[in-house]
């Protein structure tokens, strides 16, 4: 079974802070993904990795960047934490692009004080 | 760029009672995917459509992506408790890497 495992449940971190969210998963999956979810407004993708090293810009990657070294390894960051991107975070990953279900994490609620 | 949306966006149903949620695309798609995420839990891939006009059911749930491949639909026979949670759509547009989701429609059931 797929595993896609986020380094925490719950985090608390101050504004300005530097934010690491880290994103692993265990089928060698060449894509991965990044989306916040908020209350009213669904999933919204904020970068996707389609091999490594290699990332593409979702529908609001404002205040975010992302790094993948390693195939199994998706790091979502949060430059400069704001209180507006207190908010669940999902990692997820699939075999392919398209025409593959993508298999979430348990998610990343984080809270900027 | 590519838009899904989803309604109802909540549906309180009595346990037994039957529950449609439906999904529309702004441009056509190329495939379409269900998920449902249960309360405190993550999204959990349902089933994939693929074809114009196909149908699929899952014990009580039934599935049906439209003939233009520009809307789907989800129906669930005789909700159970079990059945609760939010249910999102996501579409491929044609030749795009991007996932779009629905907003979700979030069920609830009275016992």
């Amino acid at each position: 079974d797929v595993k896609v495992t986020q380094s925490s449940r719950y985090l608390v971190k101050r504004t300005g802070e530097k934010v690491f969210l880290e994103c692993v998963q265990d089928m060698d999956h060449e894509n991965m993904f990044w989306y916040r979810q908020d209350p009213g407004l669904g999933l919204r993708l904020i970068y996707f990795s389609y091999d490594v090293k290699m990332k593409e810009k979702g529908d609001i990657p404002e205040g975010y960047s992302v790094s993948r070294e390693k195939k199994e390894r998706f790091s979502l960051i949060l430059e400069s934490a704001s209180t507006n991107q207190t908010s669940m975070y999902l990692c997820a990953s699939s075999w392919t692009v398209s025409n593959q279900p993508q298999h979430f994490g348990d998610g990343t609620r984080l809270s900027i004080l | 760029g590519q838009q899904v949306m989803q309604i109802p966006q909540y549906q309180h149903v009595q346990e037994g009672e039957d529950f449609t949620t439906y999904c529309n695309s702004s441009t056509t798609l190329s495939n379409i995917q269900w998920y449902k995420q249960r309360p405190g839990g993550h999204p959990v891939f349902l089933i994939q459509l693929v074809k114009s006009g196909e149908v699929k059911k899952q014990k009580r749930l039934t599935f049906q992506f439209g003939e233009a491949k520009k809307n789907s639909s989800l129906h669930i026979t005789a909700t159970q408790t079990t059945d609760v949670g939010t249910y999102f759509c996501a579409g491929y547009g044609a030749g795009s890497y991007q996932l779009t989701f629905g907003k979700g429609t979030k069920l609830s059931v009275i016992p």
